[in-house]
């Protein structure tokens, strides 16, 4: 059964910090993708970062990045240099290859920037 | 780049009473999405379509009826609203697999029951 799980449902860390949210999944197939999602308070969500999973480098785009542990089905999200306006809820998914795209969603964490 | 319009923004309804939620997308897509979000919960698919004319059930589809007439427009039915029902539904989009597969979500259309 596909499943994903995050277990931090709140965290709190001042600005300028490097945060890291945590993300487990599990799958039966080989290949897969994996996303992050930001939901602002606006209620706007919108795509961050992928991981392909037969990619061994981990991904990065702009101050965020990916720690991508195959074996421990694993992939969780950093933010470094955190800003306030990176306050909001993320969200992990994922999508099986071989399925019909449809993802598999966590239940986000709500992440809050201290000034 | 392009946009998710969802209409309308708020949706009061009545217990009972038969309520549609329109989407339209201009990215040329082909995959389409109804989400529903309860308040600080994840996401729950509804319904997905990968073409037009084409419907999938989520896990959450009863309930609920799709419409998929054109690739740009996607709408839902709520086909008897539940009292004290309340929940944000979210459209997505998606390009078809691929490197640059990833989901663009519309606003939200905000449904209250009275």
């Amino acid at each position: 059964a596909q499943k994903v799980t995050q277990t931090q449902t709140s965290i709190s860390v001042m600005e300028k910090t490097t945060v890291t949210m945590d993300c487990v999944y599990e799958t039966q197939d080989s290949s897969y993708f994996l996303f992050w999602y930001k939901q602002t308070a606006s209620g706007e969500i919108v795509f961050l970062i992928r991981q392909d999973s037969y990619k061994k480098e981990n991904a990065t785009v702009g101050h965020y990045s990916l720690n991508f542990q195959k074996p421990k089905s694993s992939i969780g999200l950093i933010i470094t240099a955190t800003q306030i306006e990176d306050s909001a809820v993320y969200f992990c998914a994922m999508r099986e290859v071989d399925s019909n795209y449809q993802l598999i969603w966590g239940s986000g964490t709500k992440l809050i920037i201290k000034p | 780049g392009g946009i998710i319009t969802q209409t309308p923004k708020f949706l009061i309804g009545q217990e009972g009473q038969k309520l549609t939620l329109k989407c339209q997308q201009n990215f040329n897509h082909d995959t389409m999405y109804w989400y529903r979000q309860d308040s600080g919960k994840g996401l729950r698919l509804i319904y997905y379509s990968i073409t037009e004319n084409d419907l999938q059930k989520g896990d959450l589809s009863e309930g609920y009826d799709a419409s998929r007439e054109k690739k740009s427009s996607f709408s839902l039915t709520v086909t008897s609203a539940q009292k004290n029902e309340m929940a944000v539904f979210l459209c997505a989009s998606s390009i078809k697999g691929g490197s640059n597969e990833r989901l663009f979500f519309g606003h939200g259309t905000k449904l209250s029951v009275l």
